[in-house]
């Protein structure tokens, strides 16, 4: 069975770093494109970044490029996201998923999600 | 960056009934398209890929259709188990954009 469980979230200030992490298990971790996809409470979904199966190729919406940094330990089957310059906009319950291609990209397996609170 | 528009925001339908939910896109995604179930609480489940394809084990009363800029997910006999909020996403161009959802309720 696919699982899929992010840690590391929490309340963070505004231009304070956090780093959330993402065990997976059930399946060859190294097989999979991943991402992370976050959702503002109330809020709908929008894509943060995705990650090439071994790590080589990065892609980052732009709102966060320059100040989110997404890696991968295949070795430990970890997804990692590192998050800088925090601002509150980034407030968001931040979601781990597997990326897979194939007529078109999508998103097949999630995990429960992890709250990031950016506030003073 | 592709603009997705879903369409209704919300709805209501009876047990049995067929619901159909609207997705459309500011340009051919060319059935780049996927649909998500999200419940309160919970993370989004996949449930349509490419457009058409089924997930594994979903149940066969939804259904993925469409092409270019248009496409569609309906459920053939709305069931309690139903009620939720769906979204579509393109998988053609990063960024990967959602529609703003569609919540669906038992009436």
């Amino acid at each position: 069975e696919v699982q899929l469980v992010e840690s590391g979230g929490g309340l963070v200030q505004p231009g304070r770093s956090l780093k959330l992490s993402c065990a997976a298990s059930g399946f060859t971790f190294s097989d999979y494109y991943m991402a992370w996809v976050r959702q503002a409470p109330t809020k709908g979904l929008e894509w943060v970044a995705s990650i090439s199966y071994d790590g080589g190729s990065t892609y980052y919406r732009d709102s966060v490029k320059g100040r989110f940094t997404i890696s991968r330990d295949n070795a430990k089957s970890s997804l990692y996201l590192q998050m800088d310059s925090l601002r509150s906009e980034d407030t968001a319950t931040y979601y781990c998923t597997t990326d897979r291609g194939g007529s078109g990209w999508y998103f097949d397996f999630w995990g429960p999600g992890t709250m990031v609170t950016v506030s003073s | 960056d592709i603009q997705m528009t879903q369409s209704p925001a919300s709805l209501s339908a009876s047990l049995g009934e067929t619901v159909t939910i609207q997705c459309r896109a500011s340009e051919d995604i060319y059935s780049g398209l996927a649909w998500y179930q999200q419940k309160p609480g919970k993370s989004p489940q996949l449930l349509i890929y490419g457009a058409s394809s089924l997930q594994d084990g979903v149940p066969s009363r939804f259904s993925g259709s469409g092409s270019g800029t248009q496409y569609s997910l309906k459920i053939s006999s709305m069931q309690t188990e139903d009620e939720g909020v769906y979204f579509c996403q393109q998988g053609l161009k990063y960024p990967y954009t959602f529609g703003a959802g569609t919540k669906l309720e038992l009436k």
